[in-house]
């Protein structure tokens, strides 16, 4: 069964760039990667997914290397709203090709002004 | 559309009360998803559906707990005989699974069970 880990916290500063990984054991090939943000008493709110290489959207990228053992989210020039908990969210598809779903634990990012 | 919604927002019971709680997911997904999560930590999967069949359970829905979405739109979530191990905030997703897989989860705001 795949098992997610992240660092617990990070600390940034405003207009930074921050980088979070997210290391999964046993990924299959046709597992995807997606990033989660939350905020307190607030259900996660989606922020990119990926299969490998480079995603890139609006308000992130996502890098996964060939081995797919972890995933990076970048977040670029970090403002003191996203301050909040960041989960990977890893999904395992079994030979039926039902899901699994494993988050991470989370990692809490805080913006200093 | 209004997004995922969750009733109540928030519960609390006494030990060996019996709790339900009804998510209405976005209209068109006809994937609906099921998470506890507790203080601290990520959401922890506990069963979803596809229309109206369950398709997975995880082994943290013990007897106590079912699950039911009967004409594969809203779904509600019930625990039998509530212990205080069971205080978490419930989580419920909805996704399309033909645009966008299992990944692009849409939550609600959750229910949050407090057991006395």
């Amino acid at each position: 069964l795949a098992k997610t880990t992240q660092p617990i916290s990070m600390d940034s500063y405003e207009g930074q760039e921050v980088n979070i990984t997210c290391s999964h054991n046993n990924i299959a090939t046709n597992d995807y990667i997606t990033w989660y943000q939350q905020f307190p008493s607030q259900g996660p709110r989606f922020i990119i997914q990926g299969y490998k290489t480079k995603v890139t959207n609006e308000v992130a990228s996502l890098f996964i290397p060939a081995d797919r053992k972890s995933s990076t989210l970048s977040l670029p020039r970090v403002s003191l709203s996203d301050t909040a908990v960041y989960y990977c969210l890893v999904v395992f598809l079994g030979s039926s090709n039902t899901g699994k779903l494993i988050f991470g634990q989370g990692t809490t990012l805080q913006v200093k002004p | 559309d209004t997004g995922v919604s969750q009733n109540p927002r928030h519960k609390i019971t006494k030990r060996g009360q019996n709790v339900t709680f009804r998510c209405d997911p976005i209209s068109e997904h006809n994937r609906l998803y099921w998470y506890r999560q507790t203080l601290g930590q990520g959401p922890e999967f506990l069963t979803y559906f596809q229309n109206e069949a369950q398709l997975e359970k995880s082994r943290l829905l013990s007897d106590r707990f079912s699950a039911e979405r009967p004409k594969g739109s809203f779904s509600t979530l019930e625990i039998q005989r509530t212990e205080q191990g069971d205080s978490a905030m419930y989580l419920c997703a909805s996704s399309d699974e033909l645009a966008t897989g299992f990944g692009t989860q849409y939550f609600g705001p959750g229910t949050r069970l407090t057991v006395l």
